[in-house]
């Protein structure tokens, strides 16, 4: 398996503008989740879905931001308007059960 | 909410020792997990190992060993014989109370020094 894919790996966008992150799991896995890292607050969970369901979204830092799963093989963090605090790494990591999550290689996102 | 601290920020070690990395936990949840992940200066979130919280013996993978005290509630990860190549951030986290998302540690800077 080619592991998680997430794309695209470097994003440069200005501020206002819409940012559209996307994720393939690993074929098999139940679980998604979507993290961002950055220094000041260190890696923190956003959302995650169980079977293509949202199921825990309370790390989402408003309204701005918001995330599908609209099958089990594809997911898209949306941030919408975009600012520069958005800054960050932002990972997506899969899981088939409650024991290890394998992590994508994350996308570097820079709002001007 | 789940608390998880990695006292020391940075550690510089010589090749070839083993290395312990400190992690300490708080919650009141019978049941969690605790993962240790290695992020190196690549950025990539690399899995290390696992200990569920009624897991009857020390998880171990290869050189990676976590000493895990349930009583202190500590999980500590040991490197066995430390290689150039192991010089990277590492990060404990923490899962329970039910939820399946990580709670990360801020985590400890590894200098592995030739």
């Amino acid at each position: 398996d080619a592991g998680v894919i997430q794309s695209p790996r470097h994003e440069v966008t200005e501020m206002g503008q819409e940012v559209t992150l996307r994720c393939k799991p690993i074929s098999g896995h139940d679980y998604l989740f979507w993290y961002r890292q950055t220094m000041m607050r260190g890696l923190e969970l956003l959302i995650y879905f169980n079977n293509n369901v949202p199921i825990d979204d309370s790390g989402m830092p408003e309204d701005r931001f918001s995330a599908k799963m609209p099958n089990a093989s594809f997911s898209t963090l949306k941030i919408q308007p975009s600012e520069p605090r958005d800054s960050a790494v932002y990972f997506c990591a899969s899981s088939p059960h409650h024991n290890e999550q394998f992590f994508g290689p994350g996308t570097r996102l820079t709002v001007l | 909410a789940q608390k998880i601290t990695q006292t020391q920020p940075g550690m510089f070690v010589q090749e070839k020792e083993a290395v312990t990395l400190d992690c300490t936990y708080d919650t009141s949840d019978p049941s969690y997990g605790l993962f240790w992940y290695k992020q190196p200066s690549s950025g990539e979130m690399i899995f290390l190992i696992y200990q569920g919280s009624y897991d009857q013996q020390n998880a171990t993978e290869g050189r990676y060993s976590l000493n895990f005290q349930k009583a202190r509630k500590s999980a500590n990860l040991v490197i066995s014989a430390s290689q150039l190549g192991d010089s990277a951030m590492y990060f404990c986290a923490f899962a329970g109370g039910g939820a399946d998302g990580l709670t990360f540690g801020k985590g400890t800077h590894l200098i592995i020094q030739p």
